[in-house]
């Protein structure tokens, strides 16, 4: 079980708007930035957010991320068919070791 | 073009060693940290470890599960990470990915990722 807690599953249909929660703990996000990633079937992750909120060149801004106490989430907006993939969300902890979400599998339906 | 491949993934008996190679290009190599995460079969991503860049001392960080079994390092002359497996168990059957990270010390910010190179542990 992750020390990062998302939830197992999310769906939409095109052109809706869809949010994954990440939960963690004062050792981690309370006190770390929070990153995210995408990794479509047989293909390397890529990096869609990070430092809580800040994406890199070339991510469309449907994709954005915000971070509150401990929690932190993924909101991508007017979904396509293309964004159906694994989403994970990553933090720093204060023991020395980087943490990975369990993973949400989004589906557009 | 920043490329990162892998190498030296395959089959190997438990108990045994082996060692990953991501040969990097199109980038000063020297500057950036470099980080080794992995996907077993049917779960999620892990983060294995980094090396930092020589600026900020080259030093190494490790998940717990594989600390004291996996050692990461570098050659800046060749542009190459390494990571050497030992002691290595089914559990750690698995794509592993090296990755760039966005400075040179070992944020989990990846920005560009190497194919992957698939290791499995059995007998």
């Amino acid at each position: 079980q992750s020390v990062l807690t998302q939830p197992p599953s999310a769906s939409g249909t095109p052109g809706q708007g869809v949010t994954i929660s990440c939960s963690g703990s004062s050792s981690n996000i309370g006190t770390n930035y929070v990153y995210w990633y995408q990794q479509l079937p047989g293909t390397a992750p890529k990096l869609l957010i990070y430092r809580n909120d800040q994406r890199p060149s070339g991510v469309p801004d449907r994709f954005s991320g915000s971070k509150s106490g401990t929690s932190a989430s993924l909101a991508i907006s007017g979904l396509r068919s293309e964004d159906e993939a694994d989403y994970y969300c990553a933090a720093w902890d204060d023991s020395l070791s980087g943490l990975f979400g369990g993973g949400t599998k989004l589906t557009v339906l | 073009e920043v490329q990162l491949v892998e190498s030296g993934g395959g089959l190997v008996q438990p108990g045994r060693s082996l060692r990953v190679s991501c040969r990097a290009s199109g980038f000063t190599f020297d500057d950036y940290a470099m980080s080794w995460f992995r996907r077993a079969p049917g779960k999620g991503l892990e983060w294995v470890g980094f090396i930092r860049s020589k600026a900020y001392g080259g030093t190494t960080a490790y998940a717990a599960s594989v600390k004291g079994r996996f050692t990461i390092s570098r050659d800046d002359s060749r542009s190459i990470a390494y990571l050497q497996m030992s002691s290595l168990e089914t559990e750690d059957t698995a794509v592993f990915y090296c990755g760039r990270s966005m400075s040179g010390f070992g944020e989990l910010s990846v920005d560009y990722w190497g194919q992957g190179t698939l290791v499995t542990v059995s007998s």
